[in-house]
């Protein structure tokens, strides 16, 4: 079956600029994650989603970051006036959830390789 | 969520199998031990995971001591396209997300 899917797969942009990073999880997972990956390191969680509502966003790294998920499904990670430090590869992961709050593993997409020059 | 020790990197001959070992001495009860790997510019994939018993896949199998305290991933058969870097990670089942660390580079040598 499908995966999950992101896009743009590779984004360049000016320092200064707004980005918009779109992930469309596997269908029925009701959890979804975005995470980040600067060159040579581990991945920084960013934002959890439950549905449409996101009861942890303790990762987001400033108030530039923001995500949003509509219909349970696909969600958009907005960067505002980027910098050359929020050039990274972007990850979304998704998962599903069973009973007693148990989350699955979570099944990761392609990632977007965002470049703010 | 646990934090794991992992060596940076082990290198292992194609056809041998790669034994990953895995440091999770401060796991809670209700922690599982997952293992991730990525592939270079791909995101991560989902290997195999285990609470207390020992668990095969059709990818690897995960040796999880009797303490809990540590474990090992086990590729039985290694390929080129096996080198990656391996990621162990301690969770509770309710916990929404995954601590990745640095994980171990895996290098499978022709």
């Amino acid at each position: 079956g499908a995966g999950v899917s992101q896009s743009p797969s590779n984004k360049v942009t000016e320092k200064g600029k707004d980005v918009e990073l779109r992930c469309d999880p596997i269908s029925g997972h009701t959890a979804l994650y975005w995470y980040r990956q600067s060159l040579g390191q581990g991945l920084e969680f960013l934002i959890y989603f439950q549905g449409n509502s996101a009861p942890d966003k303790s990762g987001l790294p400033s108030d530039r970051f923001s995500a949003e998920r509509t219909g349970g499904s696909v969600s958009t990670l907005t960067i505002q006036r980027t910098q050359q430090e929020d050039s990274a590869v972007y990850l979304c992961a998704s998962s599903s959830l069973g009973l007693a709050g148990v989350l699955y593993e979570q099944y990761f997409g392609p990632g977007t390789r965002l470049t703010v020059t | 969520d646990a934090k794991t020790t992992q060596p940076p990197s082990m290198d292992c001959a194609e056809g041998r199998a790669a034994n990953l070992p895995c440091n999770h001495s401060t796991i809670s009860g209700n922690e599982y031990v997952y293992w991730y790997r990525q592939i270079h510019s791909q995101g991560p994939q989902y290997i195999i995971h285990g609470l207390k018993n020992n668990e095969t896949n059709e990818m690897a199998s995960l040796i999880i001591t009797e303490d809990r305290k540590s474990s090992t991933l086990i590729l039985p058969h290694a390929t080129l396209r096996d080198t990656a870097v391996y990621y162990c990670i301690v969770r509770a089942n309710t916990g929404n997300q995954f601590y990745f660390g640095t994980g171990t580079s895996l290098t499978v040598i022709p």
